[in-house]
């Protein structure tokens, strides 16, 4: 089945720590975006990458990095410069012109 | 700057009946806009695209407008069932900046049986 998973399900982080969010895609998608949703608000964007090797930041980058080496895959990094990290994470992908996919999400906080 | 609000916050109809959800946007200059649901802790599943050049779309209960020029969309749902209780998000595709979504906070409906 095609689709789009985030792991892990669940991620706690220390203070100081860095932790990495998987995506992966088997959708044969080229653009991919990481969005960061806080209780009773909409979704904020990251970062987000149109092809492969590139990506551009969104409203909301600092304290956050991503790479985009291969077409199915999106992981956001965050960082400990990040002060307020906890938040369920979603990526999406999707091809021009069709609507957006979700993947499951990634809910992290902090200890 | 592009701006989405979605209006009631949180709705509450008994079982079968009629609803409209209401979102509007700041900026008629869009791509297209989507409804999405999203349950609690879950992902987001897309419900209807409406391209730019569209005035609705309809899928099983579901029926979604679009009026560009007053910047404003509605979702229609027909018949409400319990199983409709989630939280239901609007978002535009601007025509600039990237391909990126703004979003709305949400309406959250509970449909009691």
């Amino acid at each position: 089945d095609g689709g789009i998973t985030q792991s892990p399900k669940y991620l706690f982080r220390k203070e100081g720590q860095n932790v990495t969010l998987s995506c992966e895609q088997n959708l044969n998608h080229d653009a991919m975006y990481w969005y960061r949703q806080d209780p009773g608000q909409g979704l904020r964007l990251i970062y987000y990458s149109q092809i492969v090797n590139d990506f551009q930041k969104g409203d909301i980058a600092e304290g956050y990095s991503v790479s985009r080496e291969k077409k199915e895959s999106f992981p956001l990094t965050v960082t400990s410069a990040q002060k307020n990290p906890t938040a369920f994470y979603l990526c999406a992908s999707k091809v021009p012109g069709r609507e957006q996919f979700f993947g499951p999400g990634t809910r992290l906080t902090v200890l | 700057k592009q701006e989405v609000t979605q209006i009631p916050a949180a709705l509450s109809v008994p079982e079968g009946e009629n609803l409209v959800l209401n979102c509007s946007f700041t900026d008629s200059a869009i791509y297209n806009l989507q409804w999405f649901r999203q349950d609690p802790g879950k992902g987001l599943t897309s419900l209807l695209l409406i391209q730019s050049s569209q005035r609705e779309q309809t899928s099983g209960r579901l029926n979604a407008s679009l009026d560009k020029s007053s910047g404003r969309s509605t979702l229609y749902i027909a018949a409400s069932q319990p199983g409709d209780s989630a939280t239901y998000l609007c978002a535009v595709r601007p025509r600039q900046a990237g391909t990126a979504l703004i979003f709305g906070k949400g309406t959250t409906l509970s449909v009691s049986s």
